[in-house]
């Protein structure tokens, strides 16, 4: 089925370790975007990629890095996790960035949680 | 931050009744969408409305934008339990609004 794919469903990581959450969407979609979602805060952008070869920071991009592996794949790296990352970590996909026409296309999620 | 806020933060209604939520933003846009997330699931989009445009429908769903005050409405006509989500707004630059907990109670 065509959408976004999001890997792992569920990580629990010690503080201080490492982890890429992975991301991949099928629909041939330029632009794709990591939020964060956490209780009473709505989602929160953390990075977006316009299209291929190009990352921006969003709201919240502090302790996180990205990487737009090719036009289908766009990761999300925690170099070292910490409580305040747990949360759980949505990556999404549009036809183009904002003031166009589409919503967006979710994937499933990655619940972390950093102990 | 063009983080749009939703209202009521929680809603509770009988099958077969109306919902309504609302949802204000603080800057100019393009276009507003309406989302849905079911519990421990992805949001799923519902509805686009264009800047230009003031209502939109699409089945049981309708929009209504308001540019002049920042705001948007979204009604659900007569609820089923399936409806029970939470919803949200969400603008064209990325930003999302913190969500009505909608509950239809069978």
């Amino acid at each position: 089925n065509a959408g976004v794919t999001q890997t792992p469903k569920f990580q629990v990581l010690k503080t201080g370790q490492s982890m890429t959450l992975q991301c991949a969407q099928d629909m041939n979609h330029n632009s794709m975007y990591w939020y964060r979602q956490d209780p009473g805060m709505g989602l929160r952008l953390i990075y977006y990629s316009a299209s291929e070869g190009t990352t921006d920071k969003g709201e919240v991009p502090n302790g996180y890095n990205v990487s737009r592996l090719n036009k289908r794949e766009f990761s999300l790296r925690l170099e070292s996790a910490a409580p305040s990352q747990t949360s759980v970590y949505f990556c999404a996909s549009s036809p183009q960035t904002g003031g166009v026409d589409y919503g967006y296309t979710f994937g499933s999620g990655t619940r972390l949680t950093v102990v | 931050s063009q983080q749009g806020e939703e209202d009521p933060q929680a809603l509770s209604i009988q099958e077969g009744e109306n919902a309504t939520m609302n949802c204000s933003y603080k800057t100019s846009i393009n276009n507003l969408q309406w989302y849905r997330q079911n519990s421990g699931r992805g949001l799923v989009h519902l509805i686009l409305i264009r800047s230009n445009e003031r209502e939109k429908h699409s089945g049981r769903l309708r929009v209504t934008l308001d540019t002049s005050k920042k705001s948007s409405s979204l009604l659900i006509t007569a609820s089923r339990a399936a409806d029970t989500a939470s919803y949200f707004c969400a603008t064209d630059e990325f930003y999302f609004g913190t969500g009505t907990s909608l509950t239809v109670i069978p």
